[in-house]
């Protein structure tokens, strides 16, 4: 079963707005990480936090990781309308026999208005 | 970056055949790769992990006998869904995890996809 759960599970903002979305999970994690998938199309890695970190920046991505409530953010700042696209989080388990063995979240849809 | 290569990236078949689906490394060696499966607007699925010269191993539900995972070489994964139905009709992606410093930060590499239909 998929342990990732994103929030909100849809998102319409006007380009040059902040978009904003959580994850939540529920085992222990060596690392989350975030990819973005457009309309039918394979994933893209967006950015990688580790179970020891907080904060991550990457360009306009923006990056926490709460493990103490099993939670984690994405922000994106100054969205442009190419932004739009399926955002997941996935979470690699700690102590499991496969690292990259990967768990999504459920997907937040990013739509940015011109 | 590296390169993941999935092929087809769309097929359509007739209910009872069987679909072959390549997951290509180009430019790393992939020690094990990754076949996922996504139905319109859900998340992705791990159906099972493919290592190199090994039997896969699959995740719970997921048919073996149905999905066959062949990891014959270091840079080539296939998925045969045998005796397709409508129900298969989903879309299938591979991810790719290799050696050398490209790999360190422990990301994964996926494919474009495949979109089966299965009439």
């Amino acid at each position: 079963s998929q342990q990732g759960e994103e929030d909100p599970q849809a998102l319409s903002i006007q380009e040059g707005e902040n978009a904003t979305m959580n994850c939540s999970y529920k085992t222990s994690i060596n690392n989350l990480q975030w990819y973005r998938q457009n309309s039918g199309r394979g994933l893209v890695h967006l950015i990688l936090i580790r179970s020891n970190e907080r904060e991550k920046h990457s360009g306009r991505l923006r990056v926490t990781l709460d493990t103490s409530k099993k939670s984690s953010s994405l922000l994106i700042t100054a969205s442009r309308a190419a932004d739009t696209a399926s955002y997941f989080c996935a979470t690699d388990r700690m102590g499991g026999t496969s690292y990259g063995k990967l768990t999504f979240g459920q997907g937040t849809i990013l739509t940015v208005h011109p | 970056g590296a390169v993941v290569s999935q092929h087809p990236s769309w097929v359509i078949c007739k209910s009872g055949t069987s679909v072959k689906i390549e997951c290509r490394s180009l430019d790393f060696q992939a020690t094990t790769m990754f076949w996922y499966r996504q139905f319109p607007k859900q998340s992705l699925m791990l159906m099972a992990t493919s290592n190199e010269g090994s039997k896969a191993t699959y995740e719970q539900g997921v048919e073996k006998d149905k999905f066959l995972i062949n990891h014959a070489s270091l840079t080539l994964s296939t998925l045969t869904v045998t005796s397709a139905h409508p129900e298969d009709s989903s879309f299938y992606i591979c991810s790719a995890r290799g050696i050398g410093q490209v790999f360190a930060n422990e990301k994964l590499f996926f494919g474009s996809g495949t979109q089966l239909s299965v009439l």
